[in-house]
């Protein structure tokens, strides 16, 4: 079974604009971590944000933050004011206690000007 | 400074030749990670160690094999049993396997078989 669902291939948003990503996960833990990775087209894989499972609220970190729905097990990436530099891939990953990383499929962003 | 160095950046192998991708780690990390990432598609686990001369298979095992005899270093092989080893390899490290630690990546190295 999937562990990790991001079901929008491609999204595009207008510059300045907000975008969300969307994110959904699988685990029958309680206790867990959820990763927001960004690739761009150079290859390099940059983290940006950390939720875990325990924590009541929402990580933010700049302009990124995570809506978590631990109910609907869902773990959204929220842009704000998007800029042409956060054109790139965006990954959601899953750590169980004591495990490996998991990673999902994907979504690639394109802001337009 | 410290990082995650892969290398070469850029691999080309001939069919039925065994090749080994070489990632050092300089952060005193415990795990270590390797993945595949092919176009357009998500990253998948290949190998992965929490502590030195330790070592689990990951999602995608079969076709490469892996030592970890020192902390700093987990070189993955892919040997000529991988059927298609054209993609693009990251290899990865985290101080623990608990759930908080983010894992840090190498630049990756593209392999491409001729």
């Amino acid at each position: 079974a999937q562990k990790i669902t991001q079901t929008q291939p491609g999204m595009f948003v207008q510059e300045k604009e907000a975008v969300t990503l969307d994110c959904t996960y699988d685990t029958s833990d309680q206790s867990y971590g959820l990763f927001w990775y960004k690739q761009p087209s150079s290859g390099e894989m940059i983290f940006l944000i950390y939720q875990g499972s325990y924590d009541e609220q929402n990580a933010t970190e700049g302009r990124y933050s995570l809506n978590f729905q631990k109910a609907r097990k869902s773990a959204n990436l929220v842009i704000s004011a998007s800029q042409l530099g956060d054109s790139a891939m965006y990954f959601c990953a899953l750590r169980e206690y004591g495990n490996k990383l998991v990673f999902g499929a994907g979504t690639i962003l394109r802001v337009k000007s | 400074d410290g990082g995650i160095t892969q290398s070469p950046k850029y691999l080309f192998r001939k069919e039925g030749q065994n090749v080994t991708l070489s990632c050092e780690q300089n952060l005193n990390h415990d795990a270590m990670y390797w993945y595949r990432q092919d176009p357009g598609q998500g990253l998948r686990l290949i190998y992965y160690s929490q502590i030195v001369n330790d070592f689990q298979k990951g999602d995608i095992a079969e076709g490469y094999s892996v030592s970890r005899e020192k902390k700093e270093s987990f070189p993955l092989t892919v040997t000529s049993a991988q059927k298609n080893p054209t993609a693009f390899y990251l290899c990865a490290s985290s101080i623990s396997l608990r759930v908080n630690t983010e894992a840090f990546f190498g630049q990756g190295t593209r392999l491409t078989v001729v």
